[in-house]
């Protein structure tokens, strides 16, 4: 079964300091992979996708995440936090059958950051 | 202009009663769906309708009915409500049945006393 894992529940950076956030996933085919930003409040903010080719992908405010098959992995990054990036972070893939698709979240990481 | 709208942002109301949550998208989309996003903020869908069909329905209690009366809206009905209920409910939408970016809405938080 499609699954997502964000092994990292809460993590605090600095203001300035670099982040990674970790996902890996586990789906039978090639993945769809997502990284969604909820902020306090708020609904769902796409930052970036992977469907294929280049396995890095850029996304909005910053952010990259790096596709590794031969980890299952797909960790987002941002070389620099900013304070309004305190957030919930998701990371999902795209489950499809044969009806539809629908997104397969991990249950999130909560981004902290201090001055 | 909003992309996703959800109405009401909040709802508060007692065990038993019957609720419904709209959901309306402006974004010419196909498919819409239904997320449940409970205490722990676990995100996990619930239904999906691409032109009005009915095409994903994940194992939810029948006390929870969707329709969708045209492409642009998905309704969440919910009958005899319960404790467990309490969550917030994403609407979202895409295009096609494929491998798209799914739009969200701002969520509505339902809590059930």
């Amino acid at each position: 079964a499609q699954s997502v894992t964000q092994p990292d529940i809460h993590i605090t950076v600095s203001e300035g300091a670099s982040l990674e956030l970790r996902c890996n996933y586990s789906y039978g085919a090639t993945p769809y992979l997502f990284w969604y930003v909820q902020s306090p409040g708020q609904g769902l903010q796409l930052l970036l996708k992977y469907f294929s080719g280049d396995t890095l992908v850029q996304g909005i405010k910053g952010f990259e995440a790096e596709f590794k098959r031969s980890q299952s992995s797909f960790n987002l990054r941002k070389p620099s936090v900013h304070w309004s990036d305190a957030a919930e972070y998701f990371c999902a893939v795209g489950a499809i059958n044969q009806a539809g698709t629908a997104l397969i979240f991990g249950k999130g990481t909560t981004l902290s950051v201090s001055s | 202009d909003t992309a996703v709208s959800q109405t009401p942002k909040y709802l508060v109301t007692q065990m038993g009663n019957d609720k419904s949550i709209k959901c309306e998208q402006n974004l010419g989309h196909d498919t819409m769906y239904w997320y449940k996003q409970d205490s722990k903020k676990f995100l996990k869908i619930m239904f999906s309708y691409n032109n009005k069909e009915l095409i994903i329905n994940e194992t939810v209690p029948n006390r929870f009915s969707p329709k969708s009366p045209d492409k642009a809206h998905l309704n969440l009905h919910i009958n005899s409500l319960e404790l467990g209920d309490s969550a917030v409910y994403f609407c979202a939408s895409t295009r096609g049945r494929s491998y798209n970016e799914q739009f969200f809405g701002p969520g509505t938080r339902l809590t059930v006393l």
